[in-house]
């Protein structure tokens, strides 16, 4: 299947940093991004939407600006966590959506623990 | 709006024995449904989809998912299950023809199953 790949698979870091997570379309153009977070034993929770070239359109309840997306070419989309404090701490996880095939793929994972 | 229901939190199967995972959904118009599997700590990984046609859809590893419109399922079913199946299991929908680029997918809250050797 299609592979998308995400950077970092876990970090820790500190409250009041910031944490930038890279999700990478490997071998297809993703026209469409998204961003989920995932708690432990639950499903996915939709963070946001990014389309290649334009801004992400957040899910109510979601903060614009702690999350950043970026969403700047179409293999490329980045998650910031801005002033990161322990209840950002999740599982993030960011799915590509291939034109072609019309399907979402999903990336790894990242494993937030903000101290 | 469109929902997911997977009824079941948790299934046990015998190794070798039959396995199904429910789902039932609701959309507005045709429905475009998935299953994905996610292994722990792991993103999720694509098992197979239904769009149109044939009823019965087969995937990766084995799997294989039946569309009944009229009960509005779309249940996970493989015929030998392999303790390596054991795993945490979504369905999700979308309509089929999404309008403005709304390609979201609605997911359900996820089905344990254990393969019990």
């Amino acid at each position: 299947g299609a592979v998308v790949s995400q950077h970092p698979s876990w970090v820790i870091c500190k409250s009041g940093t910031s944490v930038k997570i890279e999700c990478r379309s490997l071998d297809f153009q993703a026209t469409t991004m998204f961003w989920y977070r995932q708690f432990p034993k639950q499903s996915l929770m939709l963070m946001a939407t990014s389309n290649e070239g334009s801004k992400a359109t957040y899910e109510q309840g979601v903060e614009k600006d702690k999350f950043l997306i970026n969403h700047a070419s179409l293999t490329l989309s980045t998650l910031t966590v801005t002033s990161a404090h322990p209840e950002d701490s999740s599982f993030y996880i960011c799915s590509d959506r291939d034109f072609h095939t019309d399907t979402q793929y999903f990336g790894p994972g990242t494993r937030l623990t903000v101290l | 709006a469109q929902s997911v229901a997977q009824p079941e939190d948790q299934v046990n199967v015998a190794e070798g024995n039959p396995l199904t995972v429910k789902c039932t959904y609701s959309v507005s118009g045709n429905p475009y449904l998935f299953w994905y599997v996610q292994y722990p700590n792991r993103g999720l990984q694509f098992l197979l989809k239904y769009i149109t046609g044939d009823n019965l859809v087969k995937g990766s590893y084995g799997f294989e998912a039946e569309f009944n419109k009229s009960q509005t399922s779309f249940h996970l079913k493989k015929p030998s299950a392999l303790v390596s199946d054991s795993a945490l299991y979504f369905c999700a929908v979308r309509p089929l023809y999404s309008g403005a680029g709304s390609y979201q997918l609605t997911f359900g809250k996820g089905t344990k199953l254990s393969v019990i050797p």
